[in-house]
């Protein structure tokens, strides 16, 4: 069964603050992925990685950046935590041909930031 | 950009019901996959389709890939409280690694 972990269900931090999200995937998978999902915004990549050290920014990386030095672990960096940067956040990982592969989620970490 | 757009947004049965979401593309997807999403949980994969008019069943549920492979549909005979959450497509953007989602269909049932 793939395992995609992630270090935090429930986060609060206050603005300003710098926040670390940690995903870890026990299936050797090439692709990592993160997304925030909001209310009637579905999922919205904001950063991806296909291998160790290698980033691609999504469709909103603004406020963000990621860091995969190992191929288990993408890690979600928020430099300086915003309030609009309240929202659930889910870590996905897939094979290298993702296309023909699923994505498996991690549980998510719900982050509020005060 | 690529968009995938989902209707829709919310729906409302009565348990016994049966229950349809849409998904559409702005272009020719190479194939499209459903995932659900149970209330406080993650998304799960259901289900991909890759070929021009595919039609795939698990149980109750029935899937459609449209002839064009620009649109898709899930279809719910029946509804069961076990079918409550959110529904989700999801397709392939051209060139790059990475799924675009569609918005999502929430789906509630009343007992």
């Amino acid at each position: 069964d793939v395992k995609v972990t992630q270090s935090s269900r429930y986060l609060v931090k206050r603005t300003g603050e710098k926040v670390f999200l940690e995903c870890v995937q026990d299936m050797d998978h090439e692709n990592m992925f993160w997304y925030r999902q909001d209310p009637g915004l579905g999922l919205r990549l904001i950063y991806f990685s296909y291998d160790v050290k290698m980033k691609e920014k999504g469709d909103i990386p603004e406020g963000y950046s990621v860091s995969r030095e190992k191929k288990e672990r993408f890690s979600l960096i928020l430099e300086s935590a915003s309030t609009n940067q309240t929202s659930m956040y889910l870590c996905a990982s897939s094979n290298r041909q993702w296309y023909q592969e699923t994505q498996y989620f991690g549980p998510g970490t719900r982050l509020l930031v005060l | 950009g690529q968009q995938v757009m989902q209707i829709p947004q919310y729906q409302h049965v009565q348990e016994g019901e049966d229950f349809t979401t849409y998904c559409n593309s702005s272009t020719t997807l190479s194939n499209i996959q459903w995932y659900k999403q149970r209330p406080g949980g993650h998304p799960v994969f259901l289900i991909q389709l890759v070929k021009s008019g595919e039609v795939k069943k698990q149980k109750r549920l029935t899937f459609q890939f449209g002839e064009a492979k620009k649109n898709s549909s899930l279809h719910i005979t029946a509804t069961q409280t076990t079918d409550v959450g959110t529904y989700f497509c999801a397709g392939p953007f051209q060139g790059a690694q990475k799924l675009v989602f569609g918005q999502g269909t929430r789906l509630t049932i009343n007992p």
